[in-house]
């Protein structure tokens, strides 16, 4: 009965891959996010999806795609991988985008390009 | 831009009382939120301050002074388990997106 599930939890590469990380949650939400932690556990937003429409679209390399089937999935979809791409990659969900609404994390998603 | 402060590390022993504090600076401000997240783990949820004043959830209260762009997490009776980092974040922007802080790393010693 997992909330947010995200696939794999492990990823390593070489530079120049690309590669794609799944996420899915079975909360019933609506808004989906991507987040990026990086080695010092700096935690920034990189995308989110409300009811599978793009609402936020931080600075992110063009390289990096994200992909709402619906609204249960979002993906993200990495090009040309770069070693400043390693990171652990967080999927998270709430109900609407509402103040007070929490975010549920899914488990990570550790990258390491090489 | 938004940016948020908060102490990098704390240390305390079972059984005491921590205060993590938390500043920042933004525009549009909506809310402060805190999070926990154990090594390896996800972040979870804590607590929510939209107005200021206290929020209390057992062990744990949180506080916010929007005059003062502030606020903090108390833990109290801390336990072992507590040993985690904690990040403050705020809502702001259009679309109300979460800014996380750099998180604070707490020890609690036997």
């Amino acid at each position: 009965d997992t909330a947010v599930s995200q696939t794999p939890k492990y990823l390593v590469t070489q530079m120049g891959n690309d590669k794609s990380i799944k996420c899915e949650q079975n909360l019933g939400h609506d808004t989906m996010y991507w987040y990026k932690q990086d080695s010092k556990k700096f935690l920034k937003i990189m995308f989110s999806y409300n009811n599978k429409e793009l609402i936020i679209n931080e600075t992110v390399p063009n390289r990096f795609s994200p992909k709402s089937p619906d609204k249960a999935h979002l993906n993200l979809h990495i090009n040309s991988l770069e070693l400043g791409d390693s990171a652990v990659y967080f999927c998270a969900s709430s109900l609407g985008t509402g103040l007070a609404n929490e975010q549920f994390f899914g488990p990570g998603t550790r990258l390491t390009v090489l | 831009g938004q940016s948020l402060e908060q102490p990098s590390e704390v240390t305390a022993v079972e059984g005491a009382i921590v205060q993590i504090n938390c500043t920042y600076q933004t525009s549009g401000f909506y809310g402060l939120s805190w999070y926990q997240q154990h090594d390896g783990g996800a972040p979870t949820f804590l607590s929510y301050n939209g107005l200021d004043g206290l929020e209390e959830t057992g062990r744990f209260s949180s506080f916010l002074s929007r005059s003062d762009s502030y606020g903090y997490l108390l833990l109290q009776e801390l336990q072992m388990k507590d040993s985690a980092s904690y990040f403050c974040a705020v809502r702001s922007g259009s679309a109300r997106q979460l800014t996380f802080g750099s998180g604070t790393q707490l020890t609690v010693l036997p």
